[in-house]
């Protein structure tokens, strides 16, 4: 079936350092989208990215898509406490979202 | 206002039981979801409904079965659960039945089973 390979499957750092988790699809997807879920919580919707080579920013949080619209990444600028949580990218393939296996991130004070 | 609503939060249960869970969302939107998490936080979809008409049925067991009584409902019941049914249930919603559109979660049931 579909999959959409998501890497690492887990980051620890330090508060102020940076994060990027990567995702990446064998097969060309029409969109893309990035969720957050905190411990405990819920998936929560961060972004959609459409166009190829597209970037779009939130602050401290920058997505990417790649040319080839197989591959995204998401970059976290100076990690603070309150991103910790599991970052999930989710490849349109069809009538369903999947969803990358998710990357854990862990903020040290 | 809750968006996506889900009852109950936890389900602890023995294993050869039914159980069902209820899903409800105010958005107005078209679309609604199950999906479930396992333990390593994987995210699967299970069903779809849109507008009451069942559009995804991925390969589950058919000890499960979903429900629409309209297009704001959508109940999950599960029948002579597992083990391997322990997890987190997760209904979404989507303004639209097109993969476009972002989806909103509820806040999960998480199911124990003995």
């Amino acid at each position: 079936g579909q999959q959409v390979m998501q890497i690492p499957q887990y980051q620890h750092v330090q508060e102020g350092e940076d994060f990027t988790t990567y995702c990446n699809s064998s097969t060309t997807l029409s969109n893309i989208q990035w969720y957050k879920q905190r411990p405990g919580g819920h998936p929560v919707f961060l972004i959609q990215l459409v166009k190829s080579g597209e970037v779009k920013k939130q602050k401290r949080l920058t997505f990417q898509f790649g040319e080839a619209k197989k591959n995204s990444s998401l970059h976290i600028t100076a990690t603070q406490t309150t991103d910790v949580g599991t970052y999930f990218c989710a490849g349109h393939y069809g009538n369903k979202l999947v969803f990358g296996a998710g990357t854990i991130l862990r903020v040290k004070s | 206002d809750t968006a996506v609503s889900q009852t109950p939060k936890y389900l602890v249960t023995q294993m050869g039981n039914d159980k069902s869970i209820k899903c409800e969302q105010n958005l107005g939107h078209d679309t609604m979801y199950w999906y479930k998490q396992d333990s390593k936080k994987f995210l699967k979809i299970m069903f779809s409904y849109n507008n009451k008409e069942l559009i995804i049925n991925e390969t589950v067991p058919n000890r499960f079965s979903p429900k629409s009584p309209d297009k704001a409902h959508l109940n999950l019941h599960i029948n002579s659960l597992e083990l391997g049914d322990s997890a987190v249930y997760f209904c979404a919603s989507s303004p639209r039945r097109e993969v476009s559109y972002e989806q909103y979660f509820g806040p999960g049931t998480r199911l124990t089973v003995t």
